[in-house]
């Protein structure tokens, strides 16, 4: 039974970078069916899609967040990461790590529904 | 973006009953739509993906239909079990994908 676990520090100082690895058990990181994505989700609010990383490297991140992150792969490991940085108390929120499900391809980007979620952890972010 | 406007944003009803969660999108998604549940400290479960196609596990009581911009969720006789808060995911473009609000299925 495929497993992702979040890992990282539960508190931030605003400014500073957020940074949280998923390690995943029982699959296949670099299966060409799936895509490793992480979520958002603020207290008591809703689902924020933050971005994607193929096996390959390949990213595609949400705009509204693009130019403070990055997802990065390590394949050996079987890990993601992602690096949050400039963070304010505005990124406070539960992170959730998934594995999306391709469905198809749209001329320039992936189709995908997410079918298995980490725990999540809390990031904090505060001095 | 795509705009996820889901209804009611709450809802209470009885166990045994049959529920409907709308979703609405602002501009047309096909059939690109997957729903999904959460419980309270818990991550989001699929239940549907495609509209209408129920994720291996999941009760046959739950149901998805539509296409375009309106698409429902469908819960045949309430167990004890569902009630959480239900979320949809548009998944037709990267722009980026989004969610709608939740709809809170509270007990009556």
């Amino acid at each position: 039974q495929l497993q992702l676990q979040e890992s990282g520090p539960g508190l931030v100082k605003p400014s500073e970078t957020l940074s949280l690895t998923c390690t995943v058990s029982d699959a296949s990181i670099s299966s060409s069916s799936y895509y490793w994505g992480w979520i958002r989700q603020p207290p008591g609010k809703g689902l924020e899609w933050i971005g994607s990383i193929y096996h390959s490297g390949s990213t595609y991140y949400n705009p509204s967040l693009k130019s403070r992150v990055t997802i990065s792969v390590d394949t050996s490991k079987k890990q993601f990461s992602l690096k949050l940085s400039s963070v304010t108390a505005a990124d406070t929120a539960v992170y959730y790590c998934a594995r999306g499900c391709y469905e198809f391809w749209s001329g320039s980007y992936p189709g995908y529904y997410f079918d298995y979620w980490g725990q999540g952890t809390l990031v904090t972010v505060s001095s | 973006d795509i705009q996820m406007t889901q209804s009611p944003s709450t809802l209470s009803a009885s166990v045994g009953d049959r529920v409907t969660i709308t979703c609405r999108a602002s501009q047309s998604i096909s059939s690109w739509l997957a729903w999904y549940q959460q419980k309270p400290g818990k991550a989001p479960k699929l239940l549907i993906y495609r509209a209408f196609i129920l994720q291996s596990g999941v009760p046959s009581r739950f149901s998805g239909s539509g296409s375009g911009t309106e698409f429902t969720l469908t819960i045949s006789s309430l167990q004890p079990d569902d009630f959480a808060t239900y979320y949809c995911q548009q998944y037709n473009s990267y722009v980026p994908y989004t969610f709608g609000q939740g709809t809170k299925l509270q007990i009556k």
